[in-house]
């Protein structure tokens, strides 16, 4: 157990809805990361969040958009759902941002269907 | 577009056995780290080795890194079928305001028992 949480587990929506998908970063953890995982394939970097400030991005559309909180949880935003959006999302939680020198912890991550 | 490729893509073994991963990038690095996935749920961290290292070992696993050929390699000995499983590399690059990790495609172990 890592500490992260991330809810829901699994979701489903039909093409054009928007979804909100949630995640506790570990105690005293500051950097968030999020990550789309297509099936068979690696996670794909989203964005990462750093003291409730985007602070670098993948190449994703806008319709992807995160917010961070005070207590350094996380919200990622999908708009106007498309079918290839479907993919476990990831999110990870570390102590730092600077150069990637620390460890990420991820959560269970959230499993999205778009119908 | 990917920063490591594992090599192989898939990789089955008897238990006991050892199983061996690869692991290119491209640009320089940090550190490199090791990921482990079982069956579409979180990704586990196993490992980190930074630049300066060569290799390091934790438990079972043991991994080498070479800055000059842009490779590390993952080892797992006496494998159990526990470790079945997705591996995946994963580098943050040192490009100046970039701080995304990277992951590579992964290798889909299987161990049979």
């Amino acid at each position: 157990e890592t500490g992260v949480t991330q809810s829901p587990t699994h979701l489903i929506k039909t093409r054009g809805q928007q979804v909100t998908l949630r995640c506790s970063s570990q105690s005293g953890h500051n950097t968030v990361s999020w990550y789309q995982q297509a099936l068979g394939q690696g996670p794909q970097f989203i964005f990462q969040y750093y003291r409730e400030e985007e602070n670098g991005r993948g190449n994703f559309p806008p319709r992807f958009s995160g917010l961070q909180f005070p207590n350094y949880s996380s919200e990622l935003n999908v708009n106007a759902l498309e079918l290839d959006d479907s993919a476990l999302y990831l999110c990870a939680s570390s102590l730092s941002n600077i150069g990637g020198r620390n460890e990420q912890y991820f959560g269970p991550g959230t499993r999205l269907t778009v119908t | 577009s990917q920063q490591g490729e594992e090599d192989p893509q898939a990789l089955s073994i008897q238990e006991g056995e050892n199983a061996t991963m690869n692991c290119s990038y491209k640009t320089s690095i940090n550190n490199l780290q090791w990921y482990r996935q079982n069956s579409g749920r979180g990704l586990v961290h196993l490992i980190l080795i930074r630049s300066n290292e060569r290799e390091k070992h934790s438990g079972r696993l043991r991994v080498t890194l070479d800055t000059s050929k842009k490779s590390s390699s993952l080892l797992i000995t006496a494998s159990r079928a526990a470790d079945t499983a997705s591996y995946f590399c994963a580098t943050p690059p040192t490009t100046s305001g970039t701080y995304k990790y990277i992951f590579g495609t992964g290798t889909r172990l299987k161990v049979l028992a």
